[in-house]
């Protein structure tokens, strides 16, 4: 088990225009979580997976990003038409169900809006 | 709705020296409690939990006791060393998606 994996590590782009994020959870979890961290803050919730079905949404997810889980394995996070304030670092995060025993995090993809 | 407040940072500290980071909360419902560390270049991972009142939650050398009746989870360490210098988070969940809610992070530099 190699834990949870994000790709890209950095991304760079310009305003304007859309990137994609994968995440790769531990493979028995079946719950996967999307946070954003900008610097100097903790971690906020954007949005949180149940096997394939997206259960629950932050307001932070505007109608410019989109999670998806398609078989309930790995998720992708698009944002379209990035702006400066999207530059964070994206973090995935994945756990067993119904357990409060804490997450499994990856190391997530700083994205930056040039 | 659910936050978590921290002690502000950064924290410096001798080696050895007697480590604590203040933590309290407020929540809607019984909450789980954790402390996350992220190193330097790291994700996020997590360092002790506990799930309720007067549970103690310990990991490497760390502490911190669930404490209800003042909504605190303070982290401690006996004797921190350089290898101890990250950001810590303290974070709670509650119901059934489980989510996060984090502090701001407090940053802990160790110096010989």
């Amino acid at each position: 088990d190699t834990g949870v994996s994000q790709d890209p590590r950095h991304k760079i782009t310009k305003r304007g225009q859309n990137v994609t994020f994968r995440c790769d959870p531990i493979s028995e979890h079946n719950r996967l979580y999307w946070y954003r961290q900008t610097l100097g803050q903790g971690p906020e919730f954007l949005t949180y997976f149940q096997n394939e079905a997206q259960l629950e949404k932050s307001r932070l997810l505007s109608d410019r990003f989109s999670a998806e889980r398609p078989k309930g394995s790995f998720s992708t996070l698009e944002i379209q038409r990035t702006e400066q304030g999207d530059s964070a670092m994206y973090l995935c995060a994945s756990s067993l169900e119904a357990v409060n025993y804490g997450y499994t995090f990856g190391s997530g993809t700083r994205l930056t809006v040039v | 709705g659910n936050s978590v407040t921290q002690m502000e940072g950064p924290v410096t500290l001798s080696e050895e020296a007697f480590l604590t980071i203040n933590c309290t909360y407020t929540a809607t419902g019984y909450p789980s409690l954790f402390w996350y560390v992220q190193y330097p270049g790291e994700g996020l991972q997590l360092l002790l939990k506990a799930t309720k009142a007067d549970d103690k939650g310990s990991n490497k050398g760390f502490e911190a006791t669930y404490r209800k009746e003042t909504t605190s989870f303070h982290l401690e360490k006996g004797s921190v060393q350089v290898s101890d210098s990250a950001v810590y988070f303290c974070a709670l969940s509650t119901g059934t998606a489980s989510k996060l809610t984090f502090g701001t992070g407090t940053r802990l530099q160790v110096t010989l």
